[in-house]
């Protein structure tokens, strides 16, 4: 079975801060995502990699960078962290041979930002 | 950008009812995915339907696509009260990218 694991299941960090949110998947998957997911909004796309060193925007990269420097791992990086960010911020993974595939999430990492 | 919606938001039946959830979307796809998520888990994966299939079926799973209303359903008969959770349906428009409805709480009482 594919394990998608984050960090830290809660965060609690000051505005103002860098934060760091850690995934790392053991399926040898190209793919790996970072969304954010809030009451009401289901879950929006951040940011997208598709190889080590690749990134693409999602449709909310305001405020956020990321870093995939192993194929295995895949940072989300707060820049200065404010308070809209509070959220439940989920990773996930899939292979990468083209369309139809299905995505594995981890259990994610519920973020308050004070 | 594009979004399924999910119909309807909140859904309480009793266990061994079927409980039929729809989503609705607005351009051309190349699949559609349904993915469970139980409270404060992530999401579970449970069936994909390519836009050239009609119906797909996964144990107590049934799921249909009608890609001329841009709809989609899915079927969960006999339920359990193990299946209460949120539902979603994504939408695969290029690479793997996925973008996701808001949901369907859905609770099963026993």
């Amino acid at each position: 079975d594919v394990k998608v694991t984050q960090s830290s299941r809660y965060l609690v960090k000051r505005t103002g801060e860098k934060v760091f949110l850690e995934c790392v998947q053991d399926m040898d998957h190209e793919n790996m995502f970072w969304y954010r997911q809030d009451p009401g909004l289901g879950l929006r796309l951040i940011y997208f990699s598709y190889d080590v060193k690749m990134k693409e925007k999602g449709d909310i990269p305001e405020g956020y960078s990321v870093s995939r420097e192993k194929k295995e791992r895949f940072s989300l990086i707060l820049e200065s962290a404010s308070t809209n960010q509070t959220s439940m911020y989920l990773c996930a993974s899939s292979f990468g041979g083209g369309a139809n595939q299905p995505q594995h999430f981890g259990d994610g990492t519920r973020l308050s930002i004070l | 950008s594009q979004q399924g919606e999910e119909d309807p938001q909140a859904l309480s039946i009793q266990e061994g009812e079927n409980a039929t959830m729809n989503c609705s979307y607005k351009t051309s796809i190349n699949n559609l995915q349904w993915y469970r998520q139980n409270s404060g888990r992530g999401l579970v994966h449970l069936i994909l339907i390519r836009s050239n299939e009609r119906e797909k079926h996964s144990g107590r799973l049934r799921v249909t696509l009608d890609t001329s209303k841009k709809s989609s359903s899915l079927l969960i008969t006999a339920s359990r009260a193990a299946d209460t959770a949120s539902y979603f349906c994504a939408t695969e428009h290029r690479g793997n990218m996925l973008t996701f409805g808001g949901g369907t709480r859905l609770m099963v009482k026993p």
